[in-house]
């Protein structure tokens, strides 16, 4: 089945740019997702991208996907102090979502 | 549009008891989704809906969960004779043929 991989933690400056890293083994998944949680609260989607793209670009945010690689990564420009939260990145096609376990990004004034 | 909402939001239960929770969807969503996370996970799916249908059950759905959704609106998972084990933030997330899912804030159980 489908393996997910995130680092686990990542520690930024604020005005600084994150970038989030996720390795997979399935390549036949057909989205690609980055969800946002905060403490005690559901997830927020971010972004997503689909399987025949190599770049999103949405505001501070731009996803890469490199599919020889099986490596997806966000990045967020001028990271601020309320992006401080777990990032989970998860993949699928038509039905359920398999996620990593979460990058927790902490923002340090 | 509201987004998706849950309820309870926390549910404390007594090992053995049976528990329910309740998800509504974002309106003219026609898909449903279950998961389940524990402290330090992502989400492990369980269950999807389309529309009324159940097309796909994880095999972390044991005989003990059982949900439905009986007029494709709201959907319902209860838990019978829970265990310490099934302590862990219940989430629902809806999509419509777009595939983009969006989650609740989910249902946190605690079995005691």
């Amino acid at each position: 089945g489908e393996d997910v991989e995130q680092s686990l933690f990542l520690s930024v400056r604020e005005g600084d740019s994150s970038v989030i890293n996720c390795t997979y083994t399935d390549s036949s998944s057909t989205y690609l997702y980055w969800y946002k949680q905060e403490p005690g609260a559901g997830l927020q989607l971010l972004t997503y991208i689909f399987s025949n793209m190599d770049m999103k670009q949405d505001q501070r945010l731009t996803v890469l996907l490199n599919k020889k690689d099986k490596h997806l990564s966000l990045r967020i420009a001028d990271t601020q102090t309320g992006d401080s939260a777990i990032y989970f990145c998860g993949l699928g096609s038509q039905g359920n979502l398999i996620f990593g376990k979460g990058t927790k990004l902490s923002v340090k004034p | 549009d509201t987004g998706v909402s849950q309820d309870p939001r926390h549910k404390i239960t007594k090992r053995g008891q049976n528990v329910t929770f309740r998800c509504d969807p974002i309106s003219e969503h026609n898909r449903l989704y279950w998961y389940r996370q524990t402290l330090g996970q992502g989400p492990e799916f369980l269950t999807y809906f389309q529309n009324e249908a159940q097309l796909e059950k994880s095999r972390l759905l044991s005989d003990r969960f059982s949900a439905e959704r009986p007029k494709g609106s709201f959907s319902t998972l209860e838990i019978q004779r829970t265990e310490q084990g099934d302590s862990a933030m219940y989430l629902c997330a809806s999509s419509s043929m777009k595939y983009e899912q969006y989650f609740g804030p989910g249902t946190r159980l605690t079995v005691t």
